[in-house]
């Protein structure tokens, strides 16, 4: 089955501990992208990657840093979280990054930083 | 991207069409429009895109008006399983940052018996 996987998907931690939220797609697309949901600010871009080795910021990078070494895997690293970004987390592929590609994404990661 | 507006919430009886509208006055010539839904906190699901025509998949039909300010997406047999937030997106039309979907607060589709 087509699908983008994420784990972990609840994770609670405390400040300063670092994670990584994992996220991989098994459609051979070259173009991954993270998103956070917050209440009222809808969905944002964090990163974005156009294929392996090339990422890029989204709108809310700070705090984030993410790596691209194989196709299928798009890990997000929170260095040293902090409860600002308690939130819920979403990663999404498509075939490649044009307008004309619809985004999968995956079922999320809700985390809670203490 | 240009943007949308969508009603806060919609009630449709199962079994009914749902036709969700979306304005988007401000698109521009190579802007697509896309059809979102999300059911409580799960991943966003695809529903539908298109440019100028009209389009129909399994899900949905997606009507675009001749001058591309306005769209509305139905749902031809509303289920309860169709109760969800439908997010209409406008997306430029080039690569890099321009590939990301914003989301607005959509549209709160409410399905009845």
């Amino acid at each position: 089955e087509a699908q983008v996987t994420q784990n972990p998907r609840y994770l609670i931690t405390v400040t300063g501990k670092k994670l990584t939220v994992t996220c991989s797609q098994n459609m051979n697309h070259e173009y991954m992208s993270w998103y956070r949901q917050d209440p009222g600010l809808g969905l944002r871009q964090i990163y974005y990657s156009m294929n392996v080795e090339v990422t890029d910021k989204g709108d809310v990078p700070e705090g984030y840093k993410v790596s691209r070494k194989e196709k299928r895997n798009f890990p997000l690293i929170l260095e040293s979280p902090s409860p600002n970004q308690t939130s819920l987390y979403f990663c999404a592929s498509s075939y490649a990054g044009g307008p004309d590609n619809e985004q999968f994404f995956g079922p999320g990661t809700r985390l809670t930083v203490l | 991207d240009a943007k949308t507006t969508q009603p806060p919430s919609m009630d449709c009886a199962e079994g009914r069409a749902a036709n969700l509208p979306c304005n988007h006055s401000t698109i521009s010539g190579n802007e697509y429009v896309y059809w979102y839904r999300q059911i409580h906190s799960q991943g966003p699901q695809y529903i539908i895109h298109g440019l100028k025509n009209n389009e129909t998949n399994e899900m949905a039909s997606l009507i675009i008006t001749e001058d591309r300010k306005s769209s509305t997406l139905i749902l031809p047999h509303a289920t309860l399983r169709d109760t969800a937030v439908y997010y209409c997106i406008v997306r430029a039309g080039n690569t890099g940052t321009a590939s990301k979907l914003t989301f607005g607060t959509g549209t709160r589709l409410q399905v009845t018996l």
